[in-house]
């Protein structure tokens, strides 16, 4: 158990829909990265909050939205799903805010699977 | 542009066989960080091994080594007498500032490596 906590581990839904992705990141992390693995385009990465804000945006769809909560958990908000929303979600945490020295630790993802 | 490339797609070798995982990387930092992380069946991710730019030692760790050379960018990855629960997808990573400090991780696409009994 690596101490980050993801929600729901599997979901089935189909498209037009909208669903949200919860991460409890590990004790003391104050870091949340989430990143999407899909089969073409591999490991990417999405967003980073740190303490509640924003530092940084990847490749993130404008149907998407995150956010990261007084209590440090994050939510990833994934709207008008489409077929090739479907992919693994992975939250990341650490304790700091900056420093290319970051060991992420990773949750156990959340499949989504969008029929 | 920040890259990291892993060539081998798939590698399947027999038990006790060392097998070496390829890692290339590309950047425009002088000070940079290079992870290894690996992927079972099980799906999570989990950290391997840590690498800063100005440390060219190579690592070992039980079963496990680093080979990194900047001077040919690459951070390799080699096992030694394989195991069956070492199959698993084996992914690069390099650290990448933006913002002027804070950083993500780019991951090259992985190596599928299944070890056969």
């Amino acid at each position: 158990d690596s101490g980050v906590t993801q929600t729901p581990k599997h979901l089935i839904t189909a498209t037009g829909q909208r669903v949200t992705l919860r991460c409890s990141p590990r004790s003391g992390d104050l870091s949340v990265y989430w990143y999407q693995q899909s089969l073409d385009q591999g490991l990417q990465f999405l967003i980073h909050y740190y303490n509640g804000e924003e530092r940084a945006k990847g490749n993130i769809l404008e149907r998407f939205s995150a956010q990261q909560f007084p209590d440090l958990h994050s939510e990833l908000n994934l709207s008008s799903l489409e077929l090739g929303d479907s992919a693994l979600y992975f939250c990341a945490s650490s304790p700091y805010q900056s420093s290319g020295a970051n060991v992420l630790t990773f949750g156990a993802g959340s499949r989504l699977t969008v029929l | 542009a920040q890259k990291v490339t892993q060539a081998q797609t798939e590698i399947s070798v027999v038990e006790k066989e060392d097998v070496t995982l390829d890692c290339v990387y590309e950047t425009r930092d002088t000070t940079y960080y290079l992870f290894w992380y690996k992927q079972p069946p099980s799906g999570e991710l989990v950290f391997l091994i840590r690498r800063n730019s100005f440390d060219e030692q190579n690592e070992i760790s039980g079963r496990y080594s680093w080979n990194f050379q900047k001077s040919t960018s690459s951070f390799n990855f080699t096992i030694t007498a394989s195991q069956v629960v070492d199959s698993a997808v084996y992914f690069c990573a390099l650290s990448d500032r933006y913002g002027g400090a804070t950083n993500k991780l780019i991951f090259g696409t992985g190596t599928l490596l299944a070890v056969q009994p």
